[in-house]
C-alpha cells in the first residue's frame, strides 16, 4: 500500500529556477493539501483541493501554484524559486467528512527543497 | 479561525516516566482535534483524534489524550515513556472553512533519556 507518494524526495535549486513537486495518492481521496514545514513553525497550509479540477489558497500561497487535473495527483509548482522557499514540503490527502467522523489526513514522507 | 498552542518546544523525560505534552486550542465551534507524531525524516503519522464522541481518546503506541472544554485543552499523555517515543509531536485543529485543512501547533520535540 503506497498511500501518499511524493517526488522528488530531495532537490537543490538555484534562485530563479522553476520546478514542480508531485503528490500522488492511491486511496481515492477527494481532498488533498500542500503544507510547508519550517523549524519552529509547525506546518502551514499552502494550497488545498477539495476535488478534481478545484484548488484554493491556504495560509501561505505566495510564490506557489497548484493543479489538480486528476483526482489522484496534486502538483505544486514554484515558478521562480527564492531562498525563502527553502523548506520541507508535505502533501496530505483525506476523505470528505460530511458525517463528522473526523477523517484524518494521510501524509507523504516529504520533499526537502533547498534554494541557493 | 481555529488555532492550537503547544506549550514547550522541547520536553525531556526518563525512560519509564510519564509523558505529558500540552496543547491548548482556540475555537468558536466544537473542535476536531488531532495529535500527530513525526519521526526523523518521515511524514506525519496520526496518533489519535477527538471528534466529541468521547472526552478521553486512546491512540496508538499507548498514547491517550483528554479533551477538557473548561480548560480548552487536549493534552497528550503516556504512562511510561519508551526510547522509541523520541520524536516530534504536533497538535492540530481542523479548520472548518478551508476544506478541512489542519492548523498545526509549532510542535514539541520529545527526548527520552535512559
Amino acid at each position: 500500500n503506497a498511500g501518499v507518494t511524493q517526488t522528488p524526495k530531495f532537490r537543490v535549486l538555484k534562485t530563479g529556477q522553476s520546478m514542480t513537486l508531485l503528490c500522488a495518492q492511491d486511496m481515492n481521496h477527494e481532498y488533498m493539501y500542500w503544507y510547508r514545514q519550517d523549524p519552529g513553525m509547525g506546518l502551514r497550509l499552502i494550497h488545498y483541493s477539495v476535488g478534481e479540477g478545484t484548488t484554493a489558497k491556504g495560509e501561505v500561497p505566495d510564490g506557489y501554484n497548484v493543479s489538480r487535473l486528476k483526482k489522484q495527483n496534486f502538483l505544486l509548482g514554484l515558478e521562480s524559486a527564492a531562498p525563502s522557499q527553502t523548506s520541507v514540503y508535505f502533501c496530505a490527502s483525506s476523505l470528505p467528512d460530511s458525517r463528522g467522523l473526523g477523517q484524518p489526513q494521510h501524509f507523504g514522507d516529504g520533499t526537502r527543497l533547498s534554494i541557493l | 479561525a481555529q488555532s492550537v498552542t503547544q506549550l514547550g518546544s522541547h520536553v525531556s523525560v526518563s525512560e519509564g516516566a510519564l509523558v505529558l505534552l500540552r496543547c491548548n486550542y482556540s475555537s468558536s465551534v466544537p473542535p476536531y482535534l488531532f495529535w500527530y507524531v513525526q519521526y526523523p525524516n518521515q511524514g506525519l503519522q496520526l496518533l489519535l483524534k477527538y471528534t466529541s464522541a468521547a472526552t478521553l481518546v486512546k491512540g496508538i503506541n499507548g498514547f491517550e489524550a483528554e479533551f477538557k472544554k473548561s480548560e480548552t485543552s487536549f493534552h497528550l499523555t503516556k504512562p511510561s515513556a519508551h526510547m522509541s517515543d523520541a520524536a516530534e509531536y504536533f497538535c492540530a485543529v481542523r479548520e472548518e472553512n478551508s476544506g478541512y485543512a489542519l492548523n498545526f501547533g509549532k510542535g514539541t520535540s520529545l527526548l527520552v533519556t535512559p
